[in-house]
Formats: C-alpha cells, sequence, structure tokens
C-alpha cells in the first residue's frame, strides 16, 4: 500500500515568492496533519484536519500560511509570501479513526524548504 | 514546560552493543499514548511502536525492546546488539485525551550514531 506522499520533496524559493506544498494521504485516512521540522523548534504541529474539515490551525505560524483539504485525498500547504524563516522540513502526516482517535499518525517523506 | 525530554542529545557507540535512548513525559491526562518514532538520514519519519496509558506490558520486537514505566513516567527504547543501520534521530512523543489525541508532542530527539 502506498503510504503518504508529499511533492515536490526539495524545495528552493525566493523571498517574497508564493510556495505550495501538496500532501496525499493514505487512502481512507480520515485525519490528516501538517507539521513543521526545524533545528531551533524542533516538530511542531501546525494545522490538522478531521474528515477534510481544519479542527485546530493554531499551531500555523502567520497569515501568509494557509492549509486547505478541498477532499479525502489531498491537501495543500501555502505560503504567500514566503520568508527566509520559513525555510525548514514540512511533513504530512494521516490517521485512521477507525480504531479510535489515538491511532497512529503516519509521515510522508517531506518536502524540504529553503526560501533565500 | 517541556512535555516530552529527551535529555540524551546525541548517543554514539560501537556495533554489537546495547544502548538505550530515555524518554520522560508530563501529563496530567491519565489516558494518553506514547510513540517512537525514528528519522533515518534520508529524512523520513518512521512508526515504530504504539503504546497506550494502561497497557505497561514491555515490549520486544527482534532487536527493539521498549519498558514502560508510569510512576517514572519514562518509556525507554533498548537497541540490542546495535547495527549501523541503526543509526538515526529517534523521537519520542506525546498524545493526550485532552488534545483528543490530535497532537503529538515530540522530544528533541536523540541522534544515535552506531559505528562498525
Amino acid at each position: 500500500d502506498a503510504g503518504v506522499i508529499q511533492s515536490p520533496r526539495h524545495e528552493v524559493t525566493e523571498m517574497g515568492q508564493e510556495v505550495t506544498l501538496r500532501c496525499k494521504p493514505i487512502s481512507g485516512h480520515n485525519s490528516l496533519f501538517w507539521y513543521r521540522q526545524t533545528m531551533m523548534r524542533g516538530l511542531e504541529l501546525l494545522i490538522y484536519f478531521n474528515n477534510n474539515v481544519p479542527i485546530d490551525d493554531s499551531g500555523m505560524p502567520e497569515d501568509r500560511f494557509s492549509a486547505k483539504m478541498p477532499n479525502a485525498s489531498f491537501s495543500t500547504l501555502k505560503i504567500q509570501p514566503s520568508e527566509p524563516r520559513d525555510s525548514a522540513v514540512y511533513f504530512c502526516a494521516s490517521r485512521s479513526n477507525s480504531g479510535g482517535a489515538g491511532e497512529t499518525q503516519y509521515f510522508g517523506p517531506g518536502t524540504r524548504l529553503l526560501v533565500l | 514546560a517541556q512535555k516530552v525530554t529527551q535529555a540524551q542529545t546525541e548517543i554514539s557507540v560501537v556495533e554489537k552493543e546495547d544502548v538505550t535512548l530515555d524518554c520522560v513525559y508530563e501529563t496530567r491526562d491519565t489516558t494518553y499514548y506514547l510513540f517512537w518514532y525514528k528519522q533515518p538520514p534520508s529524512g523520513e519519519l518512521v512508526f515504530l511502536i504504539r503504546r497506550n496509558s494502561f497497557d505497561e506490558q514491555n515490549e520486544i520486537s527482534g532487536r527493539y525492546s521498549w519498558n514502560f514505566q508510569k510512576s517514572t513516567s519514562s518509556f525507554n527504547f533498548t537497541i540490542t546488539a546495535s547495527q549501523v543501520v541503526d543509526s538515526a534521530v529517534y523521537f519520542c512523543a506525546l498524545s493526550e485525551v485532552s488534545s483528543g489525541y490530535n497532537k503529538l508532542i515530540f522530544g528533541a530527539g536523540t541522534r544515535l550514531a552506531v559505528h562498525p
């Protein structure tokens, strides 16, 4: 079975440009999570969706960040305009809730973003 | 207050040595889940184990074993007869019922280097 798919795997852009990260969760999973990993802050949750609905976006750093999940098999995380401090690895994770909300989150390979 | 503490920043061992990675957590919830993830040099996050707060039985999976002790709020991970392929960053994480189990709180990670 395919795991969580993220694209692109690497992105290099210039400050001020718009960046869109994409995620395809594991088929059948009800919840989707976006995390960011930096040296300074470690792994932190940005936003999560249940059944395509955003539930908690309190981790989104500022208005420059937005996330959507138009259907059960696709989500985007957009940064506009991007800044050098947004450079990080962005992970998408998905989870099935069929066994209860404590189920395991499975992570994608991540997108390594560098903003120059 | 840091909820998941991995006090060992880096550990270096020689192949075939046993190594224990420490994880101490803090929570007011009586119901929670604990996880370990592995992040190899390629960068992805690989799920290793999930344990709920009501199950204090130790678990063994091949060369891996986990020791969960609620009395000391610890969930330690031991690799027996380490191998070079075990070299990675290992993360311990906590998911609490108060967050609907929707937020994984990660420790800072322990970087394990296994030398031939």
